[in-house]
């Protein structure tokens, strides 16, 4: 079954408690993508990953890092997580060619910072 | 620009209504948009897309309309049943892949 699989579903961490969430496709995607859902805000994009070892900010970056060694994964890693990261977050794949194509979005993690 | 503005931000709908929810660009250079369902405690999903060249696209029960002169486009949902109550997000696109969301509506169909 092709899917977009997040790790863990629910989180609820200390303030500057560095945690990874991780997210893995099996679709052979190459266009990856880290969102964050706020209510109001809808979804904004953290980080974006174009290809193995290509990342870059989307809209929403301070606080976050990522990476792409492996096509298929692509975590998402708080270094020292505050309280203003506590959201739904949401990872997505989509086939990398020059015209968009539907976005498949991972189950979600919400994340709590106390 | 590229925000994206959708309205309302929640809908309710008696059974058999038709739903409709707007959305405002300002950035021409968008090409792509995208509806994206969200059911509670999932991921959005594709719902419908469409592409400038055209100015309604229809699959099944949900249509959209797209204004290029206006820069704006908007989800007709006919026939709503309680199974379509849910978050609808539109987007737009631009370049390989890039997407920008709008604030999303939270729509109830009452029974």
């Amino acid at each position: 079954e092709a899917q977009v699989t997040q790790n863990p579903r629910y989180l609820i961490t200390v303030t500057g408690k560095k945690l990874t969430v991780t997210c893995s496709q099996n679709m052979n995607h190459e266009y990856m993508s880290w969102y964050r859902q706020d209510p109001g805000l809808g979804l904004r994009q953290i980080y974006y990953s174009m290809n193995v070892e290509v990342t870059d900010k989307g809209d929403v970056p301070e606080g976050y890092k990522v990476s792409r060694k492996e096509k298929r994964n692509f975590p998402l890693i708080l270094e020292s997580p505050s309280p203003n990261q506590t959201s739904l977050y949401f990872c997505a794949s989509s086939l990398g060619t020059d015209m968009n194509t539907e976005a498949f979005f991972g189950q979600g993690t919400r994340l709590t910072v106390v | 620009q590229q925000q994206v503005k959708q309205s309302p931000q929640s809908l309710i709908v008696q059974k058999g209504g038709i739903p409709i929810i707007n959305c405002a660009y300002e950035n021409t250079a968008f090409d792509y948009f995208p509806w994206y369902q969200q059911f509670p405690g999932k991921g959005p999903a594709l719902l419908i897309a469409i592409r400038p060249d055209v100015s309604e696209k229809k699959e099944g029960r949900f249509t959209i309309s797209f204004n290029k002169s206006a820069k704006q486009f908007s989800l007709h949902i006919m026939d709503s049943q309680p199974g379509d109550s849910a978050t609808y997000f539109c987007a737009a696109g631009w370049e390989a892949q890039k997407l920008v969301f709008g604030q999303g509506t939270r729509l109830t169909i009452n029974p």
